[in-house]
């Protein structure tokens, strides 16, 4: 069965600083794996996307993922921290089901904190 | 943006009242899901459907029900609202071409 695990449920930098969000996951196959990004008092929207054409997916804002099959982990990565970067953070894994409707299995989320 | 509203955006109401969210797009998709949003638990399917009269429950189906009468609308029911549906409600679409799913704005539901 197809889990996900946040390793942080909070996380605090300071602007201009690198970021660090970690995802485990659990899978019986090579899977998808996304990241959604939810700023306060807004809707979920689609950061970055694995299917498996490369290990390092580029996402928006200048955040990446890096796929690691051996340690079972797409850490979510950004080289320096924006105040607008403050927000939550989910680490998504589909489970297929019959008919392709792809249930999505989501992480308990990461609150990232930015400090001026 | 995947052209997806939710109606009301907010909402207050008392047990045992009946409550009926409206999920709208206007993309033509055939996969709408229905997400509750409660702290600590990330996202979880309540129901989804897979075309105009078919649907189908997701893990916490208990208490609520669906209707999508048209491809556009997806409707989702309290029967019989209780506290512990006081949540954020999410309606999402999936876009076959990048099976990927998109999500609307939410409704936040407070049950008193």
């Amino acid at each position: 069965a197809q889990s996900v695990t946040q390793l942080d449920s909070h996380v605090s930098v300071s602007e201009g600083t690198p970021v660090l969000l970690r995802c485990n996951y659990s899978s019986s196959y090579s899977p998808s794996l996304f990241w959604y990004v939810q700023h306060p008092n807004k809707g979920l929207q689609l950061l970055l996307k694995y299917t498996s054409a490369a290990t390092l997916v580029k996402g928006i804002n200048g955040f990446e993922a890096e796929f690691k099959k051996s340690e079972t982990s797409f850490h979510l990565t950004k080289p320096s921290a924006h105040m607008s970067d403050a927000a939550e953070y989910f680490c998504v894994v589909p489970h297929p089901g019959s008919g392709g409707y792809n249930k999505l299995i989501f992480g308990a989320g990461t609150r990232l904190a930015v400090h001026p | 943006d995947a052209g997806i509203t939710q109606s009301p955006r907010h909402k207050v109401t008392e047990t045992g009242t009946p409550v009926t969210l409206r999920c709208h797009q206007t993309e033509n998709h055939r996969y709408m899901y229905w997400y509750r949003q409660d702290p600590g638990h990330g996202l979880r399917l309540i129901h989804y459907s897979y075309g105009v009269k078919d649907t189908d429950k997701g893990e916490v189906s208990d208490g609520y029900s669906v209707s999508r009468s048209k491809t556009e609308d997806f409707l989702l029911t309290l029967e019989s609202a209780t506290s512990s549906q006081t949540s954020v409600y999410f309606c999402a679409i999936k876009r076959e071409s990048t099976d990927t799913q998109y999500f609307g704005p939410g409704t936040r539901l407070t049950v008193l």
